[in-house]
């Protein structure tokens, strides 16, 4: 039983342009999160997709969207990319939203 | 979260001893509380969590504590194997909230 997957792993982008990534949540979860880790912190929520909505959201600009598929998949959009956006992006899901996350390993991004 | 920088505390264990790690957590509101581990190109995998109505609970070889009128949280590892050595983070969450929220991280370093 695969756990949650993302890809690709790693990606490098030019600054203003924009980036899409994927998850896969675990097998019998329908809930899906999005986390920014900046290196040597903690993740830090961006936003939560549940039944194809975007349930909550953190204190992230407009340029961060995203969407989930009716298998539960779910994508991150960023645009207009500034360096700051470099950091691993963690996709985590669950079976609902009052049970343990379960984290994939990650989308390094960097921004040049 | 706050901004600890490249620079996360570390904690020295010697092998075969046992580790304590320490988290102060930022809303007293917080219900659920949650311990990850998070190994070098990983993402964070679940330990133990939780609830506010308990003020311990027991895995293997894993015991949270939590004091509520301190707003502390503590993760207990008995007898430490290399295997241990990873960065630890404590999270919170509201009940009514979507989001989980994490703490500072802490590096756990095995000593042979």
């Amino acid at each position: 039983d695969a756990g949650v997957t993302q890809s690709p792993t790693h990606l490098i982008k030019t600054r203003g342009q924009q980036v899409t990534l994927r998850c896969s949540p675990k097998s019998g979860h329908d809930t899906v999160s999005w986390y920014q880790q900046a290196l040597g912190q903690g993740p830090q929520f961006i936003f939560q997709y549940y039944e194809e909505e975007e349930r909550q959201r953190g204190n992230f600009p407009d340029r961060f969207s995203g969407h989930q598929f009716p298998n539960y998949s779910s994508e991150l959009n960023v645009n207009a990319l500034l360096l700051g956006d470099s950091a691993l992006y963690l996709c985590a899901s669950s079976p609902g939203t009052f049970a343990p996350l379960h984290f994939g390993n990650g989308t390094r991004l960097t921004v040049t | 979260g706050e901004s600890v920088g490249l620079h996360l505390p570390t904690l020295s264990v010697q092998e075969g001893d046992n580790s304590i790690i320490n988290c102060a957590y930022s809303n007293s509101a917080s219900d659920y509380f949650i311990w990850y581990k998070q190994e070098s190109g990983k993402g964070p995998q679940f330990i133990i969590d939780i609830r506010s109505n308990m003020d311990k609970r027991q895995g293997q070889r894993v015991t949270v504590l939590l004091n509520k009128t301190v707003k502390h949280l503590s993760l207990q590892i008995a007898a430490t194997q290399p295997g241990d050595s990873a960065v630890y983070f404590c999270a919170e969450k509201l009940n009514r909230d979507d989001k989980i929220i994490f703490g500072k991280g802490t590096r756990l370093h095995i000593l042979p």
